[in-house]
């Protein structure tokens, strides 16, 4: 079975430094893996995917994330974080042939003036 | 929202009743999606289907029924089995072919 794991239910960043929301993951085959941000008593925001090639992916508002197969990694980086960042932030993973997608418990990003 | 209407935004239901909540798409995508979200637990998956008259159950399926009649209508019905029914539900739809999945606005379904 597939699964998503963040480590950390919230981070804490001062506005202008760069931030780091971290996932690992565990899928049997290929993973597709996915960042999404959440705002209050919203829906899902697609940020970001990697499906193949490079292992730096780069997404909406100025996030990428970095894969890394070898740890089984997908960080969500941006290099100057906005107060307008703060959001809660999922990772997902989806199995290419059943189609299920699995989220990670969300990581709370604070960003302080 | 990409075209994906989760109604209504709020509702409210008493203890032993069955509710169903609607979402629907027009986006002529074929895998649509359920997950629940409680706070502090993320998104759990309830049920998803891939195509028309055909679906899987997530991880907590109990309690809870679907049906995929039509491609743009994925209704779930909350029943009175689940024990804890109070929740923010989620629905998603995803176009065959394509990676990302986009998302209803919610219902926060509060049971009383």
């Amino acid at each position: 079975a597939q699964s998503v794991a963040q480590p950390e239910d919230q981070v804490n960043v001062a506005e202008g430094n760069p931030l780091t929301v971290k996932c690992t993951y565990s899928v049997s085959g290929n993973p597709y893996l996915f960042w999404y941000v959440q705002y209050p008593n919203r829906g899902l925001q697609f940020l970001l995917k990697y499906i193949t090639g490079d292992n730096l992916v780069k997404g909406s508002y100025g996030f990428e994330a970095e894969f890394n197969k070898s740890q089984t990694s997908f960080h969500l980086k941006k290099p100057s974080a906005l107060v307008s960042d703060s959001a809660l932030y999922f990772c997902a993973v989806r199995d290419p042939e059943s189609n299920m997608l699995t989220f990670g418990g969300g990581t709370r990003l604070m960003v302080k003036p | 929202d990409g075209g994906i209407t989760q109604s209504p935004k709020y509702l409210f239901r008493k203890e032993g009743q069955n509710v169903t909540l609607s979402c629907e798409q027009n986006l002529n995508h074929d895998a649509m999606y359920w997950y629940r979200q409680d706070p502090g637990q993320g998104l759990r998956l309830i049920y998803y289907s891939q195509i028309v008259n055909d679906f899987q159950k997530g991880d907590i399926a109990e309690g809870y029924s679907v049906s995929r009649e039509k491609k743009e209508s994925f209704p779930l019905t909350v029943t009175s089995a689940q024990k804890n029914p109070t929740a923010f539900y989620l629905c998603a739809s995803k176009v065959r072919g394509a990676d990302e999945a986009f998302f209803g606005q919610g219902t926060r379904l509060t049971v009383v």
